[in-house]
């Protein structure tokens, strides 16, 4: 699996979108870049997924780059309760594991 | 439709002992991988059980087993308990097969802590 970089923390306004980078540089033609995230104490939530282009669901906006190096996580409005660590992973589609970093804590303040 | 379940959610045992914890995947999938998380060491993959064959394996010591049945609910063991071993044990279970774009989303139940003293 394709090492994944993301900040340690960052901060967002109640009700403002959320940007969370991750940069996957080594990434291979067949990984796709997966998101989850954790809230405390609770197993880890899956939000989205893509390989190349981008993805909307319900939960989340998913931005990957043309050379699929970095893509950016969007939280559109974001509340209290995404306050979360949030998990970047590339991995092959048919790989049960996934090789968690340490994530991007994101603290939403009102 | 259930989610993942876990049980039990708490467990004490004493250095020496075995454990055995249990994950019921939902309904449907097929594919249950393990993970350990400790504060020090974060989120580590510790095996996925694939049709009741271990499918991927990662970098834990013999001590940690696993299985999985016919139903697809899958168990993990670790014997010889170690203090180390205390963390959260989370299983995720994904349909873990054929095409789609959600074959391989994992939704993770809420845990066992294991705590060793």
């Amino acid at each position: 699996d394709a090492k994944t970089t993301q900040p340690p923390s960052m901060d967002c306004a109640e009700g403002r979108a959320a940007n969370l980078p991750c940069n996957h540089s080594t990434i291979s033609g067949n990984e796709y870049v997966y998101w989850y995230r954790q809230i405390h104490s609770q197993g880890p939530q899956y939000i989205i997924h893509g390989l190349k282009n981008n993805e909307t669901n319900e939960m989340a906006s998913l931005i990957i780059t043309e050379d699929r190096k970095s893509s950016t996580l969007i939280l559109p409005h974001a509340t209290l309760r995404d306050t979360a660590v949030y998990y970047c992973i590339a991995l092959v589609a048919n790989a049960g594991k996934s090789t968690f970093g340490d994530g991007t804590t994101l603290t939403v303040k009102p | 439709k259930a989610g993942v379940t876990q049980t039990p959610r708490y467990l004490i045992k004493t250095r020496g002992q075995q454990v055995t914890l249990s994950c019921s995947p939902i309904s449907g999938h097929r594919s249950v991988s393990w993970y350990q998380q400790t504060p020090g060491q974060g989120l580590q993959f510790l095996f996925e059980y694939f049709s009741e064959t271990q499918r991927n394996k990662g970098n834990f010591p013999g001590r940690f087993s696993g299985r999985q049945f016919s139903n697809s609910r899958s168990e993990m063991n670790v014997s010889t308990l170690e203090l180390g071993d205390s963390a959260l044990y989370l299983c995720a279970s994904s349909l873990g097969s054929g095409s789609g774009y959600k074959t391989y989303e994992q939704y993770f139940g809420p845990g066992t802590r294991l705590t060793v003293t």
